[in-house]
C-alpha cells in the first residue's frame, strides 16, 4: 500500500517562514491527487485549511499557502504566529476513491 | 452550517462489533458528497477508514476493507460506520466527516468519539 510520507517535526521561530511536505513512498505527488492540508490542536477535530493543491477553505489566514514542490506537496506558513503550534497532516486522494494520511508533522514555534 | 455528531457506545469488547452513528444537520445527506469515517488512535495519527457516497456506493480503505462496512439513513440524515472482529488497536478517536465529490475537502468534522476496545 502507498505510503505518504511527511516530516515527524518542525520548528519555527514566530514571524519566520516553514515549508512542510508531502511525499508518496512511491512516485511523485501531482495536482492529480488533490492534495489538502489539515491543523490539529490538542483535543480538537482536525480543522481544513488548504484543497486542491492551493486552495484555501473559508477562514483560512493568508499566511497558509499550497503548492506543489519537485515531487511532494507542500505547505507553507509565513510569519508563522504561536497559535499555528499544532499537527499538521496531508491527505492524498487515491485511486479507488479512497483518501490517505500522512503520518503527521509537529509544529513547534518557538 | 453543517454540524456532524457522532454517537454510540464508548467500550467494546474485543472480538465483537463496534457500531457508531452520524448525525448530520444543516446538510440533506442525500444531496451529495461523501460521507466518512476516520480514526485516531491515542497519541497518533489519522487514518482513513472509508466513505459512503449519497449514492450509496462505498469506498473502505484496503486494510480495513475485509472488517469495515457503511450505510447511509437518507430520511434521517444519519449515516453509519460497522468494525467487526475488533482488537485493542482499534482503540481510537473516531470521527465522521464530510468530503466533497470534486475537490476532496474534508471540510466538516465531528467531535470525534473514543472507542475503547475491552478484553
Amino acid at each position: 500500500q502507498t505510503v505518504v510520507t511527511q516530516e515527524p517535526s518542525f520548528s519555527v521561530a514566530p514571524g519566520g517562514a516553514v515549508t512542510l511536505t508531502c511525499g508518496l513512498s512511491s512516485g511523485s505527488v501531482s495536482i492529480n491527487y488533490y492534495p489538502s492540508w489539515y491543523q490539529q490542536t490538542p483535543g480538537q477535530a482536525p480543522r481544513a485549511l488548504i484543497y486542491s493543491t492551493n486552495s484555501r477553505s473559508s477562514g483560512v489566514p493568508d499566511r497558509f499557502s499550497g503548492s506543489i514542490l519537485g515531487n511532494k506537496a507542500a505547505l507553507t506558513i509565513t510569519g508563522a504566529q504561536p497559535e499555528d503550534e499544532a499537527d499538521y497532516y496531508c491527505v492524498l486522494y487515491m485511486a479507488g476513491g479512497i483518501s490517505v494520511f500522512g503520518g503527521g508533522t509537529k509544529l513547534t514555534v518557538l | 452550517q453543517v454540524q456532524m455528531q457522532e454517537s454510540g457506545p464508548g467500550v467494546v469488547k474485543a472480538s465483537e462489533t463496534l457500531s457508531l452513528t452520524c448525525s448530520v444537520s444543516g446538510y440533506a445527506i442525500n444531496f451529495g458528497h461523501h460521507w466518512g469515517w476516520i480514526r485516531q488512535p491515542p497519541g497518533k495519527g489519522l487514518e482513513w477508514i472509508g466513505s459512503i457516497h449519497h449514492t450509496g456506493i462505498t469506498y473502505y480503505n484496503p486494510s480495513l476493507k475485509r472488517r469495515v462496512s457503511m450505510s447511509m439513513d437518507t430520511p434521517r440524515d444519519q449515516f453509519s460506520l460497522k468494525l467487526t472482529s475488533v482488537v485493542a488497536a482499534d482503540t481510537a478517536i473516531y470521527y465522521c466527516a464530510r468530503r466533497g465529490a470534486g475537490n476532496k475537502l474534508i471540510d466538516f468534522w465531528g467531535q470525534g468519539i473514543l472507542v475503547t476496545v475491552s478484553s
